[in-house]
């Protein structure tokens, strides 16, 4: 059992390139979620998806796209990236949404340059 | 922003110390949850607490929740080296939790 698996662990970009960072749960939990985290600001809610095939924006989405591929992936794309979007991205899955504990992936860096 | 503030920021005990953390939320909730992240990691739950529930107990921590003040507290009695990491609540309102921006604790062995 993995839990909630990320990739990259990390990754370096310069301004206006694009990446996609993937997530993935064997948890076979109905809700998944995108947040970033910056010193001083704790975790802010990008995206999430309450169950397969539904999206939703959350606190901070300007700058993403999320596409949920199945009920275990959930993507995270920056299409133009900004040196504001550098920061540590965290992928969470829960049984359903609101109610319950997430559970947390290990995180990607990216630094946008 | 309905981001919530957990205070202190930061605190320094010794080993064998209790810890208490405190958090305010802005909405009404559902239920308040507490996380733990050791430096570099992933968040881990460890405590939730109903709206309808004031007091709560898992093994060294107990969390309190007051309603009527919009906050809650997190006690870790008997701190080890071990809980070295940033504390932070989570609110729970209909689809999403709200997290606060974190207490650091440091024990010091």
């Amino acid at each position: 059992n993995a839990g909630v698996t990320q990739t990259p662990k990390f990754q370096v970009l310069k301004t206006g390139q694009s990446m996609t960072l993937q997530c993935a749960q064997d948890m076979n939990h109905n809700s998944m979620y995108w947040y970033r985290q910056d010193p001083g600001m704790g975790l802010r809610l990008i995206y999430y998806s309450a169950s397969e095939g539904t999206t939703d924006k959350g606190e901070v989405p300007n700058g993403y796209n999320v596409s949920r591929l199945n009920k275990r992936e959930f993507s995270l794309r920056l299409e133009s990236a900004a040196p504001s979007q550098t920061s540590v991205y965290f992928c969470a899955s829960s049984e359903a949404d609101g109610a319950y504990e997430q559970y947390f992936g290990p995180g990607t860096r990216l630094t946008v340059t | 922003s309905q981001q919530g503030e957990e205070d202190p920021q930061a605190l320094s005990i010794q080993e064998g110390e209790n810890a208490t953390m405190n958090c305010s939320y802005k909405t009404s909730i559902n239920n308040l949850q507490w996380y733990r992240q050791n430096s570099g990691r992933g968040l881990v739950h460890l405590i939730l607490i109903r709206s309808n529930e004031r007091e709560k107990h898992s093994g060294r921590l107990r969390v309190t929740l007051d309603t009527s003040k919009k906050s809650s507290s997190l006690l870790i009695t008997a701190s080890r080296a071990a809980d070295t990491a940033s504390y932070f609540c989570a609110s729970s309102g209909y689809s999403t939790l709200t997290f606060g921006k974190g207490t650091m604790l440091l024990v010091s062995p």
